[in-house]
């Protein structure tokens, strides 16, 4: 089946300490987002590539970078976690922009100790 | 700047009677709604449409919703619940018009079915 697929699942990591959250995608859309969203919060964007393109959200940290090799594959880099940035981080894609459907995937729990 | 509101943290239901989610929304423009649900830790689900044409619109699971644009409204409905309807539902918004690709939340509506 085709879908959106996120690694890992949960991840711990230092405060400070530089962790990557991956998503793959086998539904060949051309748009990929990221999203935070904290306990018993709404999905907040993050940015979004739209085939190389990336368009990142004015309040988005610094600290948050991403990367997008090829279609089927999306990065989120955090630079140096913080509590700030435990969430859930949930990887989104779309066949193209504004009209149409986001696919989620089923998300990476973060935890910073 | 595009809002949602879901005015309601949890809707409470009977199994077997309608139900109805609220939402309501803000665009400088005219509205793309959708309605999505989420199970617990799992990524968000989506359920149906409002682009243009019919105000009322059908998704997943039995799940259809109107819009009025004169309230900006477009609630969530189902004819007759199920406990496996229990979840979070969140209505989201993007402004035809322009402005942010990605979609604006509500803060989600806890839906909980009671057999």
């Amino acid at each position: 089946d085709a879908m959106v697929i996120q690694n890992p699942r949960y991840q711990v990591t230092q405060f400070g300490k530089p962790v990557t959250l991956s998503c793959s995608q086998t539904l060949n859309h051309n748009v990929m987002y990221w999203y935070q969203q904290k306990s018993s919060q709404a999905p907040k964007l993050l940015f979004h590539y739209y085939d190389k393109d990336f368009n990142n959200e004015a309040d988005t940290p610094d600290n948050f970078q991403s990367r997008r090799p090829n279609t089927s594959f999306c990065f989120l880099d955090i630079r140096s976690p913080g509590l700030g940035d435990a969430a859930m981080y949930l990887c989104a894609t779309s066949q193209g922009q504004f009209r149409y459907e986001q696919y989620f995937g089923p998300g990476t729990r973060l935890t910073v100790t | 700047a595009q809002s949602v509101a879901q005015p309601e943290d949890q809707v409470n239901v009977a199994e077997g009677n309608p139900l109805t989610v609220k939402c309501t929304y803000s665009v400088s423009g005219n509205p793309y709604l959708f309605w999505y649900v989420q199970y617990p830790n799992r990524g968000l689900q989506f359920l149906l449409k409002y682009i243009t044409g019919d105000n009322l619109v059908k998704g997943s699971y039995g799940f259809e919703a109107e819009f009025n644009k004169s309230q900006t409204s477009f609630h969530l409905k189902k004819p007759s619940a199920l406990v496996s309807d229990s979840a979070l539902y969140f209505c989201a918004v993007r402004d035809v018009e322009g402005g942010a690709d990605g979609l604006t939340f509500g803060k989600g509506t806890h839906l909980i079915i009671q057999p």
